[in-house]
């Protein structure tokens, strides 16, 4: 058990459709990373939060969204949902988002599946 | 950019046999490297890391890779592996820090599948 949680584990909706997905990172993890794994683009780096910051996005689309709140959890929010948004959503936090050790730690992942 | 090319997409070995899980990187400052293990219906869980000092890195479950500067490669090798040892296994970079983000930048994996 690494100490993240994600809610929830599994989510199948319809295209156009928003969803919200949760993690809560390991107790006094400051920094919260979402990824994104799919067959065919692997894990692709969505965002980074740090105390409620935002520190640096990666491939995210206009349509996804996330936030940070003060007590460390966050949300990534998935609207007008495509057949391609279909993937496994992944939060990850580690205890800082400066030192550079890279040490993330991994939820079990959120499946969402958009019919 | 950086970038992780994962020169295998399947491994297939025999119980107890030697493994090596290739990697190579590519970026033009120095870099993190580091390899993640995912069990089915699990996430992603560190298995080792090499940041500086010495090249050859012990992880757990007897896992070591080894940092070549001058290829670009941090392969990550097992002398004796075990049904357990089944899983798909992800190399990651990381440039530090500019900015203050630690991102990783994932290759697309390797599966390795122990048969008895």
């Amino acid at each position: 058990d690494s100490g993240v949680t994600q809610t929830p584990k599994h989510l199948i909706t319809a295209t156009g459709q928003r969803v919200t997905l949760r993690c809560s990172p390991r107790s006094g993890d400051l920094s919260v990373y979402w990824y994104q794994q799919s067959l065919d683009q692997g894990l692709q780096f969505l965002i980074h939060y740090y105390n409620g910051e935002e520190r640096a996005k990666g491939n995210i689309l206009e349509r996804f969204s996330a936030q940070q709140f003060p007590d460390l959890h966050s949300e990534l929010n998935l609207s007008s949902l495509e057949l391609g948004d279909s993937a496994l959503y992944f939060c990850a936090s580690s205890a800082t988002g400066l030192a550079g050790t890279g040490e993330l730690f991994f939820g079990e992942g959120s499946r969402l599946t958009v019919l | 950019a950086q970038s992780v090319t994962q020169l295998d997409s399947q491994v297939p070995v025999f119980e107890e046999a030697p493994v090596e899980l290739r990697c190579n990187y590519s970026s033009s400052v120095s870099v993190y490297l580091f390899w993640y293990v995912q069990y089915p219906n699990q996430g992603l869980q560190l298995l080792l890391k090499y940041l500086s000092g010495s090249t050859l890195v012990k992880g757990i479950n007897g896992f070591e890779a080894e940092f070549n500067k001058s290829q670009t490669s941090f392969h990550l090798r097992k002398p004796s592996v075990h049904i357990s040892d089944t899983a798909e296994y992800f190399c990651a970079v990381s440039e530090p820090p500019q900015g203050g983000s630690e991102k990783l930048v994932f290759g697309k994996g390797t599966k390795l599948t122990v048969n008895p």
